[in-house]
């Protein structure tokens, strides 16, 4: 079965650290490539997106995720972390061309930003 | 606001009531989903539609839950005879098939949940 894997459960850095978030997914085929985000008592929204093309995405508030297939990773990256990106972050993976509605999502990593 | 929303945001109950979920899909989003969350994991699929129709249901949708989408805008959840397992946040989201590759953009638009609590 397709899966997951989100390697951090919880990251603690400290403001201007530079972040780096693993995720590896389980499938061979053709897939579309997400990051969402959950700030505290907020809902989940979208960070960035892979569908095809230049591997190296780049995303809202400075974030960006490179897809390289031989790994089947899709990390997460920001240069500088500040306090106002400490929330939980979620990866996840679509089969292209496959079930419409089956987005799978790793357990997601929370990340705390010190100020 | 003219986002996803769904209510109540909280509902407590006792073992073997019903409870119902409603969700309310950005309106010009014809595709709705419900997925579940438990702590300490990530959304799990459970239903989705594309207008009326739905048109898919994960295996963690047992015989006493039921979704409808009668007129292909809100939705409703409703779990029969709850049990103490079925505790989680039921998340709704809605996408649209307008704009990007085929089959659709794939980027779901999330509600703040309905937390579901069963003493």
């Amino acid at each position: 079965a397709q899966s997951v894997s989100q390697h951090n459960h919880h990251v603690i850095l400290s403001e201007a650290a530079s972040l780096e978030l693993g995720c590896n997914y389980s499938y061979g085929g053709t897939v579309n490539l997400f990051w969402y985000v959950q700030y505290p008592g907020q809902h989940l929204q979208l960070l960035l997106k892979y569908f095809s093309g230049d591997p190296l995405v780049k995303g809202i508030k400075g974030f960006e995720a490179e897809f390289i297939k031989s790994k089947f990773s899709f990390n997460l990256r920001k240069p500088s972390v500040q306090w106002s990106d400490t929330a939980e972050y979620f990866c996840a993976v679509k089969n292209y061309g496959g079930s419409q509605g089956n987005l799978i999502f790793g357990k997601g990593t929370k990340l705390s930003v010190k100020p | 606001d003219t986002g996803v929303s769904q209510n109540p945001r909280h509902k407590i109950t006792k073992r073997g009531q019903n409870v119902t979920f409603r969700c309310d899909p950005i309106s010009e989003h014809n595709r709705l989903y419900w997925y579940r969350q438990t702590l300490g994991q990530g959304p799990e699929f459970l239903t989705y539609f594309q207008n009326e129709a739905q048109l898919e249901k994960s295996r963690l949708l047992s015989d006493r839950f039921s979704a409808e989408r009668p007129k292909g805008s809100f939705s409703t959840l409703e779990i029969q005879r709850t049990e103490q397992g079925d505790s989680a946040m039921y998340l709704c989201a809605s996408s649209g098939t307008s704009g990007g590759p085929p089959p659709g953009t794939g980027e779901l638009f999330f509600g703040e949940g309905s937390r579901l609590t069963v003493l």
